[in-house]
C-alpha cells in the first residue's frame, strides 16, 4: 500500500497570501497524483490530476506540481472561498487508493 | 444540475446493516466505474469500495472486506453499498464518487472527479 504524507497538518494564512501544501509518497506513483479540496458539508471537489493538469473551471491560482514521491500545490492568493481541507490521492498504485490525511488551509 | 445523491445513511448498532445509495442525476453512470469513500470524524479521506463500470470488478479496503458489499443498477443510474456487521469504527460520512475515464480511449483514468455531499453513518449502541 502506497502511503501519503501531508505537510503541515495546518497551515494559517491571511488572504492574499501565497499557500503552498506538500505531498509525499511512500513509493514513486509517477505523476499519478490528485488534489481535492473539501468543505464542511460539501462535496470533495477534485481541483488537480495528473499532479499538475487543473480541471476544467478550477482558478489559475491553483497549481499543481512534482512527480516521482514529491508533490506540492500552490495557492497563489488565497481568496475567502479557499479555506478548506485539501487532499493529495494516489491513483498509481491500487486498490487501494490511498488518501494524504489532509492539510487544512485557515484564516490567519 | 449533474449531482450524485447518497442516501440510507442513520444511525445503527454495532453488528447491524444499512443500505447506502447513490443516485445520479444530470449524468448517466453507465460507463462509469464508481466508488465510495468514506471520512471518520476527526480523521481524513479513506477509500472503502470500487465498481467497474460492468458491475463484475470489485475491490474493497482491508477494513471492510467481507462486511461490505458493492454493487450497482445501471437501468436505474445508481449504485449501492451493502453494509454488515457493521462496528463503530464505520462511524462516518459515505460519499459515492464517480472514476473519470477518457471518453476518447473509453479508458478509466482512475482518479475521482465528482463527489456527492455524503450521507452520515453511526454505529452505536
Amino acid at each position: 500500500e502506497v502511503v501519503m504524507t501531508q505537510s503541515p497538518a495546518t497551515l494559517s494564512v491571511s488572504p492574499g497570501e501565497r499557500a503552498t501544501l506538500s505531498c509525499r509518497a511512500s513509493q514513486s506513483v509517477s505523476s499519478s497524483l490528485a488534489w481535492y479540496q473539501h468543505k464542511p458539508g460539501q462535496a470533495p471537489r477534485l481541483l488537480i490530476y495528473g499532479a499538475s493538469t487543473r480541471v476544467t473551471g478550477i482558478p489559475a491560482r491553483f497549481n499543481g506540481s512534482g512527480s516521482g514521491t514529491e508533490f506540492s500545490l500552490t495557492i497563489s492568493s488565497l481568496q475567502s472561498e479557499d479555506f478548506a481541507v485539501y487532499y493529495c490521492q494516489q491513483y498509481y498504485n491500487w486498490p487501494p487508493w490511498t488518501f494524504g490525511q489532509g492539510t487544512k488551509v485557515e484564516i490567519k | 444540475e449533474v449531482q450524485l445523491v447518497e442516501s440510507g445513511g442513520g444511525l445503527a448498532q454495532p453488528g447491524g446493516s444499512l443500505r447506502l445509495s447513490c443516485a445520479a442525476s444530470g449524468l448517466t453512470l453507465e460507463n462509469y466505474d464508481m466508488t465510495w469513500v468514506r471520512r471518520a470524524p476527526g480523521k481524513g479521506l479513506e477509500w472503502v469500495s470500487y465498481i467497474g463500470s460492468g458491475g463484475t470488478t470489485v475491490f474493497y479496503a482491508d477494513s471492510v472486506k467481507g462486511r461490505f458489499t458493492i454493487s450497482r443498477d445501471n437501468a436505474k443510474n445508481s449504485v449501492y453499498l451493502q453494509m454488515n456487521s457493521l462496528r463503530a469504527e464505520d462511524t462516518a460520512h459515505y460519499y459515492c464518487a464517480r472514476v473519470d475515464y477518457d471518453i476518447l480511449t473509453g479508458f478509466s483514468m482512475f482518479y475521482f472527479d465528482l463527489w456527492g455531499q455524503g450521507t452520515l453513518i453511526t454505529v452505536s449502541s
